[in-house]
């Protein structure tokens, strides 16, 4: 079964430590992608990654970190830094990223809440 | 600029009515994509279809339908016949060509709630 995980699902906080959300992907897809989703906001795009070893920021990157040593995995980083973490992180990924027709399929999020 | 609007933040229907779900979309590009996805209350975004800017043909799949129209850059969503599972958040979606990063733009979601 194809497809893409997030762990934990609720994550529970407290003001000035890191967490870190894991993003697994078995789908072969080059491209994954973070988006934080705020009630009536959409969804707001925080770094994405077109292939193994590279990653760019995107709307919304300040506070956050990502690595991505391995094709099928881009775990996010919440740093202290982030001043209004709570929201619902979602994963997704791919294919290639560079192509504009390729939809984006979606992990099931990460609820986090800051205590 | 490069936007998308879907302007009705929340939409209540009875169970058999029709619903239209509006998407607006701004972008400067001539070469782009556009897509609609849904968000049950599990979470997990499901994709709905995707559509180009050269084909303006509508689209039809069982119940659901879709008008592309270039000329008032609109890519609206009607349900026919809706049911209670139809209740999610429907995102529309824009992906400009030249970006070449696979990068979506996001309206801000239309809330379907659908009653018995």
């Amino acid at each position: 079964d194809g497809g893409i995980t997030q762990s934990p699902k609720y994550l529970f906080r407290k003001e000035g430590q890191n967490v870190t959300l894991s993003c697994e992907q078995n789908l072969n897809h080059d491209a994954m992608y973070w988006y934080r989703q705020d009630p009536g906001q959409g969804l707001r795009l925080i770094y994405y990654s077109q292939i193994v070893n590279d990653f760019q920021k995107g709307d919304i990157a300040e506070g956050y970190s990502v690595s991505r040593e391995k094709k099928e995995s881009f775990p996010l980083t919440v740093t202290s830094a982030q001043k209004n973490p709570t929201a619902f992180y979602l994963c997704a990924s791919s294919i290639d990223g560079r192509l504009a027709y390729n939809e984006q399929f979606f992990g099931p999020g990460t609820r986090l809440t800051v205590l | 600029a490069q936007k998308v609007t879907q302007a009705q933040t929340e939409i209540s229907v009875v169970e058999k009515e029709d619903v239209t779900l509006d998407c607006v979309y701004e972008t400067r590009d001539t070469t782009y994509y556009l897509f609609w996805y849904k968000q049950p209350p599990s979470g997990e975004l499901v994709f709905l279809i995707r559509r180009n800017s050269f084909d303006e043909q509508n689209e039809i799949s069982g119940r659901y339908s879709w008008n592309f129209q270039k000329s008032t850059s609109s890519f609206n969503f009607t349900i026919t016949a809706s049911q209670v599972v139809d209740s999610a958040v429907y995102f529309c979606a824009l992906d400009p060509y030249s970006s070449n990063t696979g990068k979506l733009i996001f309206g801000q979601g239309t809330t379907l709630q659908v009653k018995p």
